[in-house]
C-alpha cells in the first residue's frame, strides 16, 4: 500500500533554532518527492520538488534531502523565524500524489 | 496573475442542499484538481482534469461532480450535501500531472460546514 508517514506530528522550537522534519514513504513507482508549506487557513505552497537522482535541494533557509534507497526524506529549516510556523507536508508522486498528514511546526519567540 | 482563485471562502449548508464551489486559474494550466482536507489526514483527491472536456475520479469522488468546459474554470458540485462533506476544499492547478516535475499551485480554500 502506498503510504507517506511524517514525524514528528508536531514540534515546538525557539526562534533562531534549527529543526529537521522527517518523511518516510512506501510508494511505487516513484516519480518525485515534494515538500509543501501550509500556513493556517491557506492553501499549500510548494517548497521543493526532487526526483530520485537529486539528493539535496535548497530553497532559502529550507533544505530538503532525499535517500531513494532507504525511502526517506528530510526537511531542514535553518535559523527559524516566527513566519516558519506552519504545517509542512511531504508528498510523494507515483501515478498520483500520495500526501502525508504533515508536521505542525510552532516557532516561539 | 491572480493564480488560483476559489469562491466562496466560507459556506454553511443544510443536509440535502446542493451547491457549486468555483475554481479558476489564469496560468493556462492543463491539469486541475480538487482536494478535501480533514483534520489529521493528508489531502485527498476528489476529481481531476487533464484538460478542457476531460475529467476523472480521484480517491473520494462520491457525492461530487465536476465539469471542465474551459481551461480556466473547474467547478465542483455537491449534489446533496451530507455532514460527512464538512471539510476544507482546495482547488489546484499545474502544467502537468503528478508524475511531472511541475509545481502545483493551490487556491486559498473553501471551508464548508454541513449541518
Amino acid at each position: 500500500k502506498n503510504q507517506v508517514e511524517q514525524s514528528p506530528q508536531s514540534l515546538i522550537i525557539l526562534e533562531g533554532k534549527n529543526c529537521t522534519l522527517q518523511c518516510n514513504y512506501t510508494v511505487s513507482p516513484f516519480s518525485n518527492l515534494r515538500w509543501y508549506k501550509q500556513d493556517t487557513g491557506r492553501g499549500p505552497v510548494s517548497l521543493t520538488i526532487m526526483t530520485f537522482s537529486e539528493n539535496t535541494k535548497s530553497n532559502g533557509r529550507y533544505t530538503a534531502t532525499l535517500d531513494a534507497d532507504t525511502k526517506q526524506s528530510s526537511l531542514h529549516i535553518t535559523a527559524s523565524q516566527l513566519s516558519d510556523s506552519a504545517s509542512y507536508i511531504c508528498v510523494v508522486s507515483a501515478e498520483k500524489l500520495i500526501w502525508g498528514a504533515g508536521t505542525k511546526l510552532i516557532i516561539k519567540p | 496573475n491572480a493564480g488560483v482563485t476559489q469562491t466562496p471562502k466560507f459556506q454553511v449548508l443544510k443536509t440535502g442542499q446542493s451547491m457549486t464551489l468555483q475554481c479558476a486559474q489564469d496560468m493556462n494550466h492543463e491539469y486541475m484538481s480538487w482536494y478535501r482536507q480533514d483534520p489529521g489526514m493528508g489531502l485527498r483527491l476528489i476529481h481531476y482534469s487533464v484538460g478542457a472536456g476531460i475529467t476523472d475520479q480521484g480517491e473520494v469522488p462520491n457525492g461530487y461532480n465536476v465539469s471542465r468546459s474551459t481551461t480556466e474554470d473547474f467547478p465542483l458540485r455537491l449534489l446533496s450535501a451530507a455532514p460527512s462533506q464538512t471539510s476544507v476544499y482546495f482547488c489546484a492547478s499545474s502544467l502537468g500531472g503528478p508524475a511531472s516535475y511541475n509545481e502545483q499551485f493551490f487556491g486559498p480554500g473553501t471551508r464548508l460546514t454541513v449541518l
